[in-house]
């Protein structure tokens, strides 16, 4: 099947201080990359829409300032968390998804901030 | 935008009984629905999708029927085993080009040995 990455698997960081995540299909050409979060004992809740190639698609109450994403290949898309603060603390999950339904997740980054 | 409601979201079931989640999808123009299954601390796994021009698909122990007209559609676990314990999420996706996944809040089971 196909094959997310996703690093780094954890990170801490001082309050302040910006975090960049990686998502890499090993396998496979996403055309489209999404970005979750997920808090302790919850659901995932979308953050944004990555195309290639193009700017992404943040949905109400993502603010796009704090959370740079960048999709510069079929292959790897990156979320970056500015300024960060001990509220974005949460496990940050990507999808990746080539021309058919089907989206394959990566492992998770488990986001503290002190 | 799309709603989707899971139920219920803890179920105890002894081993070798077996346990139905339910969602209900709030725009009738989704068309894809999968669902996954989430160990602690780590990824989503699909364990099973539909989509909307079938009733129902079965994968040996897990099954998923699907409702249009109700808009709903529910997961069956056969013969749980302890290793079926996860927690388990429904999603739906809009017939659109972003092509993005609503989750359900996800259901907690709990296969009791």
């Amino acid at each position: 099947g196909a094959v997310v990455s996703q690093h780094p698997s954890r990170v801490i960081c001082k309050s302040g201080t910006s975090v960049k995540i990686e998502c890499r299909s090993l396998d496979f050409q996403a055309t489209t990359m999404f970005w979750y979060r997920q808090f302790p004992k919850q659901s995932l809740m979308l953050m944004a829409t990555s195309n290639e190639g193009s700017k992404a698609t943040y949905e109400q109450g993502v603010e796009k300032d704090k959370f740079l994403i960048n999709h510069a290949s079929l292959t790897l898309s990156t979320l970056t968390v500015t300024s960060a603060h001990p509220e974005d603390s949460s496990f940050y999950i990507c999808s990746a998804s080539s021309l058919g339904d089907t989206q394959y997740f990566g492992p998770g980054t488990r986001l503290t901030v002190l | 935008g799309e709603n989707v409601e899971q139920h219920p979201s803890t179920l105890s079931v002894q081993e070798g009984d077996s346990a139905v989640i339910k969602c209900t999808y709030s725009d009738s123009a989704s068309n894809y629905f999968p669902w996954y299954k989430q160990e602690l601390g780590k990824r989503p796994q699909l364990i099973i999708d539909i989509r909307s021009n079938v009733g129902e698909k079965k994968d040996q122990r897990i099954a998923v029927t699907l409702n249009k007209t109700a808009k709903h559609f529910s997961l069956h676990i056969t013969e749980t085993q302890p290793e079926d314990s996860a927690v388990y999420f429904c999603a739906a996706r809009l017939d659109t080009g972003r092509r993005a996944l609503t989750f359900g809040s996800g259901t907690r089971l709990q296969v009791q040995p």
